[in-house]
């Protein structure tokens, strides 16, 4: 069955960095375009970044642009984002999710999640 | 912050229709499907509607989808106790080349 993992997060200071990894299973991964979505502390969900199966398109919230940077490793079955120069607002719970088809952007399958909670 | 409006609560006693509303524009909701998502308290969101009314294999035909120019709906019909969550509505948007979430709404079974 498809899963997705995400692991990395954690307390960081503001201005620091954090590399959340999402590894995934069950599926053909280099198949799919993956996404980040985030949901900060008792608020809605935020769309984050979209990255396609070769990592040849790559889409960002203008919230992250310039400092969040995604990427994948196909051989690894493994999804990236690597978040820079972090500040209060980017507190929250991040899923990542697989994109289900090429033509429409939906997301059928979800992680648990992962917190990274930015603080000093 | 979000571009999709919804209402920020609904609720309905078992067995009730409950419908959500979801206000957009003719950048998302206007040319592109819509996707409804639903989040149960503590857990990852789960699709409900994708393209505008269709169904994933195991979600109930009690919840069903529609689309109408930049708005669209989601109806819960025979409202159950499992029902009770939040729902957010989503599209992309071609002006931000990303995807944009409804603010949420809560459902509550009283």
């Amino acid at each position: 069955q498809v899963q997705l993992v995400e692991s990395g997060g954690g307390l960081v200071k503001p201005g620091g960095s954090l590399r959340l990894s999402c590894a995934a299973s069950g599926f053909t991964f280099s198949d799919y375009c993956m996404t980040w979505i985030r949901q900060a502390p008792g608020k809605g969900l935020e769309w984050v970044s979209y990255i396609s199966s070769t990592g040849s398109t790559i889409y960002y919230a203008d919230s992250v642009k310039g400092r969040f940077t995604i990427s994948r490793d196909n051989a690894k079955n493994t999804l990236f984002l690597q978040m820079n120069s972090l500040r209060a607002e980017d507190t929250a719970v991040y899923y990542c999710a697989r994109v289900a088809t090429v033509t429409m952007v939906y997301f059928d399958y979800w992680g648990q999640g992962i917190l990274v909670t930015v603080s000093s | 912050q979000s571009v999709l409006t919804q209402p920020p609560s609904a609720s309905g006693t078992p067995g009730q229709r409950v419908t959500i509303s979801c206000s957009g524009s003719s950048s998302n909701i206007g040319s592109n499907y819509v996707y409804w998502y639903q989040q149960l308290p503590g857990t990852a969101p789960k699709l409900l509607i994708y393209r505008n009314d269709q169904r994933p294999s195991g979600v109930p035909d009690r919840f069903s989808g529609s689309k109408s120019g930049t708005s669209a709906s989601l109806a819960i019909s025979g409202l159950r106790s499992e029902d009770e969550a939040d729902y957010y509505c989503a599209a992309w948007d071609d002006s931000l080349s990303g995807e944009v979430f409804g603010t949420g709404t809560k459902v509550t079974v009283l």
